[in-house]
């Protein structure tokens, strides 16, 4: 079946410093979700990604879709204690389900 | 205000029980779905409805059961055939459109002892 990887796993930053997790799918995506998942909270959405080679912007985090809607990317900049908690994407591959990547879990240190 | 509830926050249940995991939405949405998240792992579907009546297995349905009687609810069971059911479960609901956000609700943490 169609599976979605996500890296790194986790990660353990000290405040200020960058953070990307990349998201790569075994098949071609129609588009692409972020969500965040705070410790003991629930996903909540992010942003969502149509276009070949698409980048978006939100405060410091950019995201990005490849060329092949194969993959895509997450980048925070100067990371703060408030983006503590697991990001995911979640692609839609046109069979009205959406495939939930494995997440990557960021601790953030003061 | 509107939203997704999912009751109880908590469940625990003695091996052998079937359980049934509540789900509601007031945001007039036409799909609802219902996750499984193990600690540390990412969310894997379990059922999804697109429509009142209608509903499809996802990629773990074994040992699950489903009703969508009406819009708003989304009920999900537990039943004892299900080998492994202590997990976060997590209920969402979309307008059902492919390229729609899905909205979660608060989750219920089972543990079966």
């Amino acid at each position: 079946g169609q599976q979605v990887m996500q890296i790194p796993q986790y990660q353990h930053v000290q405040e200020g410093e960058d953070f990307t997790t990349y998201c790569n799918s075994s098949t071609t995506l129609s588009n692409i979700q972020w969500y965040k998942q705070r410790p003991g909270g629930h996903p909540v959405f992010l942003i969502q990604l149509v276009k070949s080679g698409e980048v978006k912007k939100q405060k410091r985090l950019t995201f990005q879709f490849g060329e092949a809607k194969k993959n895509s990317s997450l980048h925070i900049t100067a990371t703060q204690t408030t983006d503590v908690g697991t990001y995911f994407c979640a692609g839609y591959t046109g069979f009205q389900k959406l495939v939930f990547g494995t997440g990557t879990r960021l601790l953030v240190s003061p | 205000d509107g939203g997704i509830t999912q009751s109880p926050k908590y469940l625990f249940r003695k091996e052998g029980q079937n359980v049934t995991l509540s789900c509601e939405q007031n945001l007039n949405h036409d799909a609802m779905y219902w996750y499984r998240q193990d600690p540390g792992q990412g969310l894997r579907l379990i059922y999804y409805s697109q429509i009142v009546n209608d509903f499809q297995k996802g990629d773990i349905a074994e040992g699950y059961s489903v009703s969508r009687e009406k819009k708003e609810s989304f009920p999900l069971t537990v039943t004892s055939a299900q080998k492994n059911p202590t997990a976060f479960y997590l209920c969402a609901s979309s307008t059902g459109g492919a390229a729609d956000t899905q909205y979660f609700g608060p989750g219920t943490r089972l543990t079966v002892l």
